[in-house]
């Protein structure tokens, strides 16, 4: 059975560029959560997503970002006018029913 | 604002060393605490608990929550250089949103 997928895996962007890092969570999951690790921090809650419910953006560090959930299975993460602080690791994690979160590998996103 | 604190930040120990890694929190509505390893970037998950005082085993892994003084331990009995890893504690509150604590770093020589 698959697992939680992200992509791209790695993303190198400029300065001021727009990114887009897409989650595949487990199929039937129908909760999805975006976290942030920077460099030697733990991780950072984003955003949380529950079935139809509105999305929790209570972690969202600045309007530049903002996700979506389409069909309450793929989402997007976007990253407006990106900045050098935004480097970090994005990680994506579904749940079912429960606790346990299962998470995606990853998006390492490199702002020069 | 929900609080997680993980003590130490890091150690080196020795393989067969025995490891006790701390987790402190304070949180509204708790609902369950859990520890993650994470060693390339997915952290991996190791153990839920929400009841105080039940010990939950996982090979040289275990884990207890004393939720009167709010706070959990994982020991690694044994250690292998296989453990070594950043591990993650977080807590859930009533709404299923995980707070992390900033991870305890565990290196194992051999």
């Amino acid at each position: 059975g698959a697992g939680v997928s992200q992509s791209p895996s790695n993303k190198v962007t400029e300065k001021g560029k727009d990114v887009e890092l897409r989650c595949d969570p487990i199929s039937g999951h129908t909760a999805l959560y975006w976290y942030r690790q920077s460099l030697g921090q733990g991780l950072e809650f984003l955003i949380y997503f529950q079935g139809n419910s509105a999305p929790d953006k209570s972690g969202l560090p600045s309007d530049r970002f903002s996700a979506e959930r389409t069909g309450g299975s793929v989402s997007t993460l976007t990253i407006q006018r990106t900045q050098q602080e935004d480097s970090a690791v994005y990680l994506c994690a579904s749940s079912p029913v429960g606790n346990e979160q299962f998470f995606g590998p990853g998006t390492r996103l490199t702002v020069l | 604002e929900d609080k997680v604190v993980q003590s130490p930040l890091s150690l080196v120990v020795h393989e067969g060393d025995t490891v006790t890694l701390n987790c402190s929190y304070e949180v509204t509505n708790f609902r369950s605490l859990l520890w993650y390893k994470q060693e390339k970037k997915a952290p991996t998950f190791l153990f839920m608990l929400t009841s105080s005082g039940i010990e939950k085993k996982s090979g040289r892994l275990s884990s207890i929550l004393d939720k009167k003084e709010l706070f959990s331990i994982l020991n690694i009995t044994a250690t292998q250089t296989g453990d070594s890893a950043v591990y993650l504690c977080a807590v859930e509150a009533a709404g299923n949103k995980l707070t992390f604590g900033g991870g305890t770093r565990v290196l194992v020589k051999p």
